[in-house]
């Protein structure tokens, strides 16, 4: 079955710190790939998304992620984070599956926290 | 951008009563809506797939009696908690696919409806 792994759980870094997050999915079709942010007590946002074309996308924020198709990853990445990027962090795939429609599969979601 | 409201954003109810969850597309039209559920600390779970006339599409292990949906507009579609229980209480988030923006898809979500049932 389709599925969406995230591999860190809980992050903690200090301001200024770089920021990586890992996302693998498994679906061997084409996909579209997304991350999503939960700012405390706020809904879902979309941060970036990928369809096609350049492989690394930007997204709000001073994030980026990089489509790998070979290593089916799609990690989100911001060189110096701020306090007030804490936050959850979910990897999403839309993908199709059976009868015919798309839909999007969640990551277990990373949460982040920043000191100041 | 699209945005998304749900109502009520919080509900406390007693265990047996129906609870309604309205999820509303505000500036653009969605021939097709979702449901979530989240737990607490844990990911977005899909319940189902709301098509705008048509009956929904449940996925596997959700309740569809028990989970009504309706999607009788183009920007309106209601989840249904019939005869909650305990168990039922979560976090129900809703999100809509921007059709007018051509074949994207890109969801957008509501700010979740947190279900307490006594």
């Amino acid at each position: 079955a389709q599925s969406v792994s995230q591999h860190n759980h809980h992050v903690i870094l200090s301001e200024a710190a770089s920021l990586e997050l890992g996302c693998n999915y498994s679906y061997g079709g084409t996909v579209n790939l997304f991350w999503y942010v939960q700012y405390p007590g706020q809904h879902l946002q979309l941060l970036l998304k990928y369809f096609s074309g350049d492989p690394l996308v930007k997204g709000i924020k001073g994030f980026e992620a990089e489509f790998i198709k070979s290593k089916f990853s799609f990690n989100l990445r911001k060189p110096s984070v701020q306090w007030s990027d804490t936050a959850e962090y979910f990897c999403a795939v839309n993908a199709p599956f059976s009868g015919g429609y798309n839909k999007l599969i969640f990551g277990a979601g990373t949460r982040l926290a920043v000191h100041p | 951008g699209a945005v998304v409201s749900q109502h009520p954003s919080r509900v406390i109810c007693k265990s047996g009563t129906s609870v309604k969850i309205e999820c509303r597309s505000l500036d653009f039209q969605a021939t097709t809506m979702f449901w979530y559920r989240q737990f607490p600390k844990k990911s977005l779970m899909l319940m189902a797939t709301s098509n705008e006339g048509s009956k929904a599409t449940y996925e596997q292990g959700v309740e569809k009696d028990k989970f009504l949906i309706n999607h009788a507009s183009l920007t309106l579609s209601t989840l249904t908690v019939t005869s909650a229980h305990p168990e039922d209480s979560s976090f129900y988030i809703c999100s809509a696919r921007d059709q007018g923006r051509g074949v994207t898809e890109t969801q957008y979500f509501g700010p979740g409806t947190r279900l307490l049932v006594l």
